[in-house]
C-alpha cells in the first residue's frame, strides 16, 4: 500500500531554534501534500496545501513566514518551523495524495511531535 | 464549505459486540467520504472510502460503512469488536475537486474485554 514517511518522529529543542520536518511518499508520486497540526485530544487542523513546484497555500491564521513549506519534488515536502517557541509545540502530521488525484485517499505520515523548551 | 460532525466523543463497547461510530457530513455536490483510525502518537491509517457505487463499503480490519444520502450520514460499523480496535476514529469528507480532507473532531472507541 501507499506509504508516507515522516521524519523526525520526535524533536525537543530550545526556543528560537528552527526545525525542519520531512515528508516523503515512498512508493507513489504526490503532486499535492498537506500539512496538519493536531492539539491533544483534538482533530487535525489543516495548515497548508503544498503543491510540487509552486507556492504553498496557507489556511487562514497560519503564518507563512513562520511555517515555511517547500515541495521540491513529487515525493518530498518539507515544513520548517522558524524560530520556534513553546506555543509551537504540537503534533504535526503530513499527508500525501497520489498524483492521479480524483478519488484517491490521502495517506498520512506517522507524525512529528515537536516540543519547544 | 464542507463539514463533518461526529456527535460522540467516546464510544464504549464490549468485546464481541457490534460497534457503530457515527458521522454526518455537509458538502456541496457529491461527497467523497473517508474513515481513518489513529493510534497513540501515530499518524492516521486509512480504513475505507465511499466515492460512488454501493452504499455499503467494506474496508480494512473488518470495518464497513454505510453511505446514506438522505440522512447525509456515513456511519462506521463492525459486526464484532476487538480490544485491539480501541483507538481514535476520524470521519472525513471532501468534494470532487483537488481539495484537502476536512475532518470531524474524532471519536474515541474503547472496546472492553
Amino acid at each position: 500500500g501507499a506509504v508516507v514517511s515522516q521524519h523526525p518522529s520526535w524533536v525537543i529543542c530550545k526556543s528560537g531554534t528552527s526545525v525542519k520536518i520531512e515528508c516523503r511518499s515512498l512508493d507513489f508520486q504526490a503532486t499535492t501534500m498537506f500539512w496538519y497540526r493536531q492539539f491533544p485530544k483534538q482533530s487535525l487542523m489543516l495548515m497548508a496545501t503544498s503543491n510540487e513546484g509552486s507556492k504553498a497555500t496557507y489556511e487562514q491564521g497560519v503564518e507563512k513566514d513562520k511555517f515555511l513549506i517547500n515541495h521540491a519534488s513529487l515525493t518530498l515536502s518539507t515544513l520548517t518551523v522558524t524560530s520556534a517557541h513553546p506555543e509551537d509545540s504540537s503534533f504535526y502530521i503530513c499527508s500525501a495524495r497520489h498524483t492521479g488525484g480524483g478519488n484517491q485517499p490521502q495517506h498520512f505520515g506517522d507524525g512529528t511531535r515537536l516540543s519547544i523548551l | 464549505a464542507q463539514s463533518v460532525a461526529q456527535p460522540e466523543d467516546q464510544v464504549n463497547v464490549a468485546e464481541g459486540n457490534p460497534l457503530t461510530v457515527k458521522c454526518t457530513y455537509s458538502v456541496s455536490g457529491n461527497p467523497y467520504l473517508f474513515w481513518y483510525v489513529q493510534y497513540p502518537n501515530r499518524g492516521l491509517q486509512f480504513l475505507l472510502k465511499y466515492i460512488t457505487g454501493d452504499n455499503l463499503v467494506k474496508g480494512s480490519y473488518g470495518f464497513e460503512a454505510e453511505f446514506n444520502k438522505s440522512q447525509t450520514s456515513f456511519h462506521l460499523k463492525k459486526p464484532s469488536a476487538l480490544v485491539s480496535d480501541s483507538a481514535l476514529y476520524f470521519c472525513a469528507v471532501r468534494d470532487m475537486g483537488n481539495t484537502p480532507l476536512v475532518f470531524g473532531k474524532g471519536t474515541r472507541l474503547s472496546v472492553i474485554a
